[in-house]
């Protein structure tokens, strides 16, 4: 089976540095991997979508990397504000033995303090 | 433009009891999902449908059923509720599954006591 790891359950950065958040998986390389954030109380919002033969992305201030060898997606929030402060999660699309599967992560909760 | 919506935003039920949640989505996307959320376990998918009339089960499918008569609706049913199926339910739709992004209701707070 796939295990999908998300870096701290908790992060705290201070305003204007760069996050970090890593995305981290144990077996089948997904097709497609994606970043979603999610405020409390709200649904997951779609952010960035990077394949698996695409080895960066980049949206404004957000950047998305991929690296199948290391089996990890890393999530840059460049010159973070205070409105970036959420949930962020991960989400792998990957087939197995059993079929196509679209498995989120359990999530990263961001902190940006001013 | 709606989206996804989904009714109601809150609801309490007692052990036992049957109700149903709604997700309609005005996207026409063919790809339709139920989430449960969890605190420390993420989004676990419960059901979904690629089209109308076709569903399949996803990873935590004891004790929901679905149906999928339209493109545009795809309700939740909760069979006899339990505390364990206390969670927030999310809906989701996308124009299909994995390469395109998906876009997700407002979420339904269920408890069940």
């Amino acid at each position: 089976s796939q295990k999908i790891e998300q870096n701290s359950e908790a992060l705290n950065i201070q305003e204007g540095k760069t996050a970090t958040l890593t995305c981290n998986y144990t077996n089948y390389s997904p097709a497609y991997l994606q970043w979603y954030r999610q405020d409390p109380g709200r649904g997951p919002v779609f952010l960035l979508l990077i394949r698996e033969n695409e080895k960066e992305k980049r949206k404004e201030r957000l950047k998305v990397t991929f690296d199948t060898t290391l089996k990890q997606s890393l999530f840059h929030i460049t010159a973070s504000q205070p409105a970036d402060s959420a949930t962020y999660l991960c989400a792998l699309f990957y087939t197995d033995n059993y079929g196509q599967n679209f498995v989120f992560g359990p999530g990263t909760r961001l902190s940006v303090l001013p | 433009n709606a989206g996804v919506t989904q009714t109601p935003k809150f609801q309490v039920l007692k052990t036992g009891q049957s109700m149903t949640l709604q997700c309609a989505q005005d996207m026409n996307h063919e790809y339709m999902s139920w989430y449960r959320q969890d605190p420390g376990m993420g989004l676990r998918l419960i059901h979904y449908s690629v089209g109308a009339g076709i569903t399949d089960q996803g990873e935590v499918p004891n004790g929901y059923n679905v149906s999928r008569s339209t493109t545009e609706d795809f309700p939740l049913r909760l069979l006899s509720a339990a505390p364990s199926q206390t969670s927030v339910y999310f809906c989701a739709s996308s124009y299909s599954q994995g390469d395109t992004e998906a876009f997700f209701g407002q979420g339904t707070r269920l408890t069940v006591v």
